[in-house]
């Protein structure tokens, strides 16, 4: 099955600075890769996904970059900001058929003002 | 993006008795479901994967008499823990993913239900 790795497990940067996160997976066949942001006691929120037709997608400070060959994928935040201090989970299925995501075990960023 | 709901927000119960959590999906038709286990500082562990109308589908190592769901209808999830323990308090979220055509879509949380077992 699908085993999704994700690193690092920690990262601080100071505010303005950017951030990235990578995650690669192992099943060739998945073609989904979403990114879920998790603030404290509080359900992942969907943030930004990819689809492996693209190798890259960008929503204002968000991008996500996809490389199907080396199979790996990665959340780039520019300009951050103390809100975006939050766990940050990748995630890859199959987005066809009925199969469940299977998670990264997350990065906990830290954005000091 | 879509909503889905989750209540309670929390719950602290005693030793032996059963709890139930309900996720709703609000502005969608959610023909799966999901129920996730996260304990502090860890990622999100599949419990069970329930289709609307069919038995849900337990993941290995998941006791399906102590965690019952219930997916009757397209926008109505429930998880019951029966006779909890100490051992079970956890943060449970469920999620729901809606499907159109030939693909299924995006997966969207609920805010996640805090479970404190006495």
């Amino acid at each position: 099955g699908e085993n999704v790795e994700q690193h690092p497990s920690t990262l601080s940067v100071q505010e303005g600075d950017s951030a990235v996160i990578k995650c690669t997976y192992s099943d060739s066949a998945s073609n989904y890769f979403p990114w879920y942001k998790q603030e404290l006691g509080k359900g992942p929120q969907l943030i930004i996904d990819i689809r492996s037709n693209v190798g890259e997608k960008k929503d204002q400070r968000i991008a996500v970059t996809l490389n199907k060959t080396a199979k790996h994928f990665s959340l780039h935040i520019t300009e951050t900001q103390p809100e975006d201090s939050a766990v940050y989970f990748c995630a890859a299925r199959m987005i066809s058929g009925n199969t469940p995501l299977v998670f990264g075990k997350g990065t906990r960023l830290s954005v000091i003002a | 993006g879509a909503v889905v709901s989750q209540h309670p927000s929390r719950v602290i119960c005693k030793s032996g008795t059963s709890v139930k959590i309900e996720c709703r999906s609000l502005d969608f038709q959610a023909t799966t479901m999901f129920w996730y286990r996260q304990f502090p500082k860890q990622s999100l562990m599949l419990m069970a994967t329930s289709n609307e109308g069919s038995k849900a589908t337990y993941e290995q190592g998941v006791e399906k008499d102590k965690f019952l769901i219930n997916h009757a209808s397209l926008t109505l999830s429930t998880l019951t823990v029966t006779s909890a323990h100490p051992e079970d308090s956890s943060f449970y979220i469920c999620s729901a993913r809606d499907y159109s055509g030939s693909t299924y879509n995006e997966q969207f949380f609920g805010p996640g239900t805090r479970l404190t077992v006495l």
